[in-house]
């Protein structure tokens, strides 16, 4: 079982649909990361989480550290947001620092 | 600020020659990470360096893999010789110290014939 979850892996919504990605996880963490990955594109950080909720612009992220489980949402969704979305965590407790990513959720909204 | 840099962009070469990518990170970041990207896959954690020195290569195919980040600042991926396998996304990542913010380049994406 991987460490870090996420779903769906697909999602097709229709423009001004209300959005939620899920990320799950199974280690203990002291930051969880939200990605973003466009087409050929690099990867752009939207958030960095240790707890509680952050919100920007049209996106608002969750994070549960007691159930291990983050949410990222996407109010009036957009065609420019279909992107793949990466839940990403860092470990807590010392150790190594790299992060273990999800595998991503592929996002397609049509206009 | 500029961003993380990373070059080339693509490179397509035949099995068993080599390659270089390079990156430049953002100036102060003393972290930095290669990650490698399969298709429809999340970063695999290649090499993390904090300064010059590699703290984390335990994923590194050391057979055919290496880095190097000899003054603590832009660092070099070499493959020799390359594979079919290899085939993927490099990237490259440096961290804000402070509030560990993650800031990626645009990635060197890696065709092998």
């Amino acid at each position: 079982k991987n460490e870090v979850e996420q779903s769906p892996q697909n999602l097709t919504a229709q423009e001004g649909e209300f959005i939620t990605i899920n990320c799950s996880y199974s280690v203990g963490i002291s930051a969880l990361h939200w990605l973003q990955q466009h087409p050929g594109g690099g990867i752009v950080s939207l958030f960095m989480l240790s707890s509680g909720k952050k919100k920007h612009g049209r996106l608002i992220a969750t994070i549960n550290i007691q159930e291990k489980h983050s949410s990222l949402h996407i109010t009036a969704s957009h065609p420019r947001d279909s992107a793949v979305y990466i839940c990403a965590v860092r470990r807590s407790g010392g150790g190594a620092d790299g992060l273990t990513f999800g595998k991503g959720t592929h996002l397609i909204i049509q206009p | 600020e500029a961003g993380v840099v990373q070059s080339p962009r693509y490179k397509i070469i035949e099995k068993k020659q080599p390659v270089a990518f390079w990156c430049n990170p953002i100036s102060g970041h003393n972290t930095l990470y290669w990650y490698l990207q399969n298709l429809g896959q999340g970063p695999e954690l290649l090499i993390r360096y904090e300064n010059e020195e590699a703290v984390d290569d335990s994923q590194l195919p050391k057979d055919r893999f290496s880095a190097e980040r000899l003054k603590g600042v832009d660092s070099t991926l070499k493959i020799q010789p390359a594979e079919l396998g290899d085939s993927a996304v490099y990237l490259c990542a440096s961290r804000r110290d402070h509030t560990g913010e993650l800031f990626f380049g645009e990635g060197s994406r890696l065709t092998v014939l």
